[in-house]
């Protein structure tokens, strides 16, 4: 990859654990997306994280960003079934035209009823 | 929903056809793209525009071109399609320069026979 990777590559859980997806970028960045990707969709962007924040909440996600480590990590609490997708980070390196979007390999998340 | 629309959504075609994908977004973003994704894989950035008349390679080089005539409507040609062009066509459109947070259509999975 480019710029991300996202360990694992899939993930299988039941309703109600917790999942967490973590992905490793390789340049300086300004800020660090994570999108969720339904089965032969388009992307859905879920939450954004600046280079100065550490972590951010929304709903049921909690995002955390390391940059000394050039590492984030996803972690979807609670987990439904209508929360199976894949889900990508995504980075807009510093070094990199900033309009311009570099995207990890994606965890597949399956969640069991 | 994103206000981003591809057409057609599945197309499968015979080797040297010419076709093109299209794609429209009414939400008046200047920043528009084209990714290229294989099942399970990682998006490549194939194309972008900033606006009316600009148009950029990507990352993955493609033998497709692309168009920005409006702002709304960024299509994609391929003058003859060919079975290594097979794959799923993603269009995007953002309106932020930092924050670059881009909507996805649904897009287009071709299949070249």
């Amino acid at each position: 990859s480019q710029q991300g990777e996202e360990d694992p590559q899939a993930l299988s859980i039941q309703e109600g654990e917790n999942a967490t997806m973590n992905c490793s970028y390789k340049t300086s960045i300004n800020n660090l997306q994570w999108y969720r990707q339904n089965s032969g969709r388009g992307l859905v962007h879920l939450i954004l994280i600046r280079s100065n924040e550490r972590e951010k909440h929304s709903g049921r996600l909690r995002v955390t960003l390391d940059t000394s480590k050039k590492s984030s990590s996803l972690l979807i609490t609670a987990s439904r079934a209508a929360d199976t997708a894949s889900y990508f980070c995504a980075t807009d390196a510093r070094t990199y035209n900033t309009d311009k979007l570099i995207f990890g390999t994606g965890t597949r998340l399956q969640v069991f009823p | 929903e994103a206000d981003i629309y591809q057409t057609p959504r599945y197309l499968v075609i015979g080797t040297g056809k010419k076709i093109t994908l299209e794609c429209s977004q009414t939400m008046g973003h200047d920043k528009m793209y084209w990714y290229q994704q294989d099942p399970g894989m990682e998006l490549h950035l194939i194309h972008y525009s900033y606006g009316v008349n600009s148009t950029e390679k990507g990352d993955l080089s493609s033998e497709s071109t692309v168009s920005r005539i409006r702002t709304e409507h960024f299509p994609l040609t391929l003058e003859s399609a060919r079975p290594s062009h097979t794959s799923q066509y993603l269009c995007a459109s953002s309106a932020d320069s930092f924050k670059n947070i881009q909507y996805f259509g649904a897009g287009t999975r071709l299949s070249v026979l």
